[in-house]
């Protein structure tokens, strides 16, 4: 099983600033990771697929780069609704596994 | 509008067994891959089984291999998901999801499991 490991956990930033998340494979993934974003009390919203492919609706302010074991998630400028818990997921082999989350905290 | 509404959860005690729902409407649900994906309260999320667009091919992860069944009938648009042999972990919100990318999800159905 593909172990990701995300860092930090919590992330304290204010609205305005760029922030940076990070996603660590426990074995190569290529590029396919995606990013998901998660606010209280909502199901999760897929916002980065195949490493850096936004999705449909997603703000340019998000973007993902990567490849390997190593990835990132960055949000530049950050809104009021940015705040939230984002997980990166691996879609490379079976069990389709998630990382533990980051807090993107105010 | 595109829309997934998962159905079935509730409080039961372990070894127990429940069947969720999830159905899908505003999309050809045949064409699409479907996921379950569970979070207990408070935690992270946790990839639980994918069906084919045909229902032939499943995956699970192995913690519940064995004892739950991913099914779907595209004639209804719905998915199920039947779990037996409950058990204190498998509680949590499960919710269901579109496509291998989860470009959609349901709010989710909560199970309970406990004595």
């Amino acid at each position: 099983e593909i172990v990701l490991t995300q860092s930090p956990a919590t992330l304290p930033a204010s609205p305005g600033e760029r922030v940076t998340l990070s996603c660590r494979a426990s074995q190569s993934l290529s590029s396919t990771l995606a990013w998901y974003q998660q606010r209280p009390g909502q199901p999760p919203r897929l916002l980065i697929y195949y490493t850096s492919t936004r999705a449909t609706g997603v703000p340019a302010r998000f973007s993902g780069s990567g490849s390997g074991t190593d990835f990132t998630l960055t949000i530049n400028s950050l809104q009021s609704e940015d705040f939230a818990v984002y997980y990166c997921q691996q879609y490379h082999s079976w069990p389709r596994t998630f990382g533990q989350g980051t807090r993107v905290d105010i | 509008q595109v829309q997934l509404v998962e159905s079935g959860g509730g409080v039961v005690k372990p070894g127990r067994s429940l069947r969720l729902s999830c159905e899908a409407s505003g999309f050809d649900f045949s064409a699409y891959a479907m996921h379950w994906v569970r979070q207990a309260p408070g935690k992270g999320l946790e990839w639980v089984a994918i069906i084919s667009i045909d229902g032939r091919n499943n995956f699970y992860r192995d913690s519940v291999k064995g004892r739950f069944t991913i099914s779907r009938d595209n004639s209804k648009n719905t998915m199920y998901l039947q779990m037996n042999s409950l058990r204190v972990e498998d509680s949590g919100l499960y919710y269901c999801a579109r496509d291998e990318l989860g470009d959609v999800w349901g709010q989710g159905t909560l199970v309970t499991v406990s004595s």
